[in-house]
């Protein structure tokens, strides 16, 4: 089946501990991305990756990093989590110019 | 950078009627627009795209115009029907690469 899988689904933090939610999927996509999703702000993108070892920045990249050292991972780390970074996160892969299939989503809370 | 914009933020329709949600973009080098359904709880799924060489797609009773002169695409959805009550968000993808998304339209189909 194909499928982007996102862990964990729920978290729970404290002010600079250090976290990483993995993102993985199946399709062999080149495109992968990270998005947060906040209340009357739609879907912003954090970083995109078009293939192994390239990434770049989205929109709203502070304060995040991302590594793609294989095409079907692609982890988004939070060195110091803070509590403006609480928000639902989706990973997502496509084909390069393509539609995204989304995660399930990772809902972070930074206390 | 690219500035996606939707309208309205909720729309109520009576089941069997038509729903228009509209977004205008910035930038012209945008080159892609899909449009994605969320519903509650759940992670937004592709229903719709468009390119810019094309000015209408349709799928049964979805259909998405673009006019690239002045910036603005548009989801239709005929028919309405309560399983299409959710939340609908456009998305322009830049240089085939960056995605910005609109704020999201509600759309809540009354039987």
């Amino acid at each position: 089946e194909a499928q982007v899988t996102q862990n964990p689904r729920y978290l729970i933090t404290v002010t600079g501990k250090k976290l990483t939610v993995t993102c993985s999927q199946n399709m062999n996509h080149e495109y992968m991305s990270w998005y947060r999703q906040d209340p009357g702000l739609g879907l912003r993108q954090i970083y995109y990756s078009m293939n192994v070892e390239v990434t770049d920045k989205g929109d709203v990249p502070e304060g995040y990093k991302v590594s793609r050292k294989e095409k079907r991972n692609f982890p988004l780390i939070l060195e110091s989590p803070s509590p403006n970074q609480t928000s639902l996160y989706f990973c997502a892969s496509s084909l390069i110019g393509e539609g995204a299939f989304f995660g399930p989503g990772t809902r972070l809370t930074v206390l | 950078g690219e500035n996606v914009e939707q309208h309205p933020s909720t729309l109520s329709v009576q089941e069997g009627d038509s729903a228009v949600i509209k977004c205008t973009y910035s930038d012209s080098a945008s080159n892609y627009f899909p449009w994605y359904k969320q519903e509650l709880g759940k992670r937004p799924q592709l229903i719709i795209d468009i390119r810019s060489n094309v000015g209408e797609k349709k799928d049964q009773r979805i259909a998405v115009t673009l006019n690239k002169t002045a910036k603005h695409f548009s989801l239709h959805i005929t028919e309405t029907q309560p399983e299409d009550s959710a939340v609908y968000f456009c998305a322009a993808c830049y240089n085939f690469n960056k995605f910005y998304f609109g704020s999201g339209t509600k759309l809540n189909v009354k039987p």
